[in-house]
């Protein structure tokens, strides 16, 4: 079955130490793949996606991620962590399922900055 | 601009009772989608629609209508909620269906059917 895979509920980090939080996918196919963050009572924003081309993606806030195609991971990444970093972030990824592009969600890791 | 706008915010329902959620984006764009969200489980799409006036259901459409009002405006109805309803719904639009553009989500209406 096609699906995302984020194997850590909670990723805990100091503040001003690099954090990564993981993901993994299994999908058929070149796969167009996503991060998302969501801050309390708020709804999902869109990070950085991976489409083609290097491997290595900048999206917004500092944050960066690696495709590697032979792990089949898209983990996320940032050099230097804040305390306004602690959220709930999604890994999403896009595939043509049942005749349209769908979004599949991972089931989210909260990362807690702890200043 | 406000992005994607969704009412209500909070929302009670008693078993049975039926709602219209409502959802309204000014981007332009021509997909929007409806998502829930539950603990440990991500976003589950409910009913997208491609386009001005198509719709076209997703993975947990069970219990759930919709409505492409016009290019601004999705709505999803509950007829008859259920417990299994409890949940965090979001609706998010994008400018184009089938090309590799980011999805817009709206800050979500959290619904708690007793």
């Amino acid at each position: 079955a096609q699906s995302v895979a984020q194997p850590e509920d909670q990723v805990n980090v100091a503040e001003g130490n690099p954090l990564t939080v993981k993901c993994t996918y299994s999908v058929s196919g070149n796969p167009y793949l996503f991060w998302y963050v969501q801050y309390p009572n708020r709804g999902l924003q869109f990070l950085l996606k991976y489409i083609t081309g290097d491997n290595l993606v900048k999206g917004s806030y500092g944050f960066e991620a690696e495709f590697n195609k032979s792990q089949t991971s898209f983990h996320l990444k940032k050099p230097s962590a804040l305390v306004s970093d602690s959220a709930l972030y999604f890994c999403a990824v896009r595939l043509f399922s049942g005749g349209y592009n769908k979004l599949i969600f991972g089931a989210g890791t909260r990362l807690a900055v702890h200043p | 601009n406000a992005g994607v706008t969704q009412t209500p915010k909070f929302q009670v329902l008693k078993t049975g009772q039926s709602m219209t959620l409502q959802c309204a984006q000014d981007m332009n764009h021509n997909s929007m989608y409806w998502y829930r969200q539950d603990p440990g489980m991500g976003l589950r799409l409910i009913y997208y629609s491609a386009s001005e006036g198509t719709t076209d259901k997703g993975e947990v459409p069970n219990g759930y209508n919709v409505s492409r009002l016009n290019k601004r405006e999705f709505s999803l109805r509950l007829e008859s909620a259920a417990p299994s309803q409890t949940s965090v719904y979001f609706c998010a639009s994008r400018r184009l269906a089938g090309v590799d553009n980011e999805q817009f989500f709206g800050p979500g209406t959290r619904l708690t059917v007793l």
